[in-house]
């Protein structure tokens, strides 16, 4: 059973369009929400990451919005770029816990020219 | 750069045979994870190591166990390898402690294929 339940399982948007992908989660302890980029033949790496203390984060072109109410938070990719087309993990952690993350199922990513 | 290396990018065995797969990082990390990459199932974690010798399970330890006798170092091994454990197997290390999370990085993975 996932903790953390992530959408859409695939996306295509066309060059210089936002790409967004969303996840939830239940465990109202979770208190670290990272993003994961993986390319083919590599394994995923840090992308950006969020505490529930603030409701966004934006570096460069990618912005996590975090709803904590709602136990919500998604990943927009603005002005997306063929060098963007990859898998993204959401995934959750809660202190105490020796940083395991719980991650959500994947997003395929392809942006178009 | 943080560096975590995997011993085969691509393994073929067969159903009964025992597998290792062997991880080493650079960072002087004092945890190290293993995870199965499975298509529309994310990462799952198989186990954790948070010190030399030490370990714990993780979602889905059954049919795996480990081994950590150097800091660097954690091994996965499949006691006896079955079709269903088919699948990409990934190795990420990080320095977290109980109060503190911080970034986990990943090796390249291990594509395992049982026949």
């Amino acid at each position: 059973q996932q903790q953390v339940k992530q959408s859409p399982q695939s996306l295509i948007v066309q060059k210089g369009g936002i790409s967004i992908i969303n996840c939830a989660y239940e465990n109202t302890a979770f208190d670290y929400f990272p993003w994961y980029q993986q390319f083919p033949g590599k394994g995923p790496a840090l992308l950006i990451a969020i505490r529930p203390d603030v409701s966004e984060k934006k570096e460069g072109r990618f912005t996590i919005s975090f709803n904590k109410s709602a136990k919500q938070f998604s990943l927009h990719i603005m002005d997306s770029q063929p060098g963007d087309s990859a898998t993204y993990f959401c995934a959750a952690t809660l202190t105490d816990s020796w940083g395991k993350l719980q991650f959500g199922a994947g997003t395929q990513v392809v942006v178009t020219p | 750069d943080v560096k975590v290396t995997q011993s085969s990018r691509y393994l073929v065995k067969r159903t009964g045979e025992k597998v290792f797969l062997e991880c080493v990082q650079d960072m002087d990390h004092e945890n190290m994870f293993w995870y199965r990459q499975d298509p529309g199932l994310g990462l799952r974690l198989i186990y954790f190591s948070y010190d030399v010798k030490m370990k714990e399970k993780g979602d889905i330890p059954e049919g795996y166990s480990v081994s950590r006798e150097k800091k660097e170092r954690f091994s996965l091994i499949l006691e006896s390898a079955s079709t269903n454990q088919t699948s990409m197997y990934l190795c990420a290390s990080s320095s977290s402690t109980r109060i503190y999370t911080d970034t986990q990085y990943f090796g390249p993975g291990t594509r395992l294929t049982v026949l």
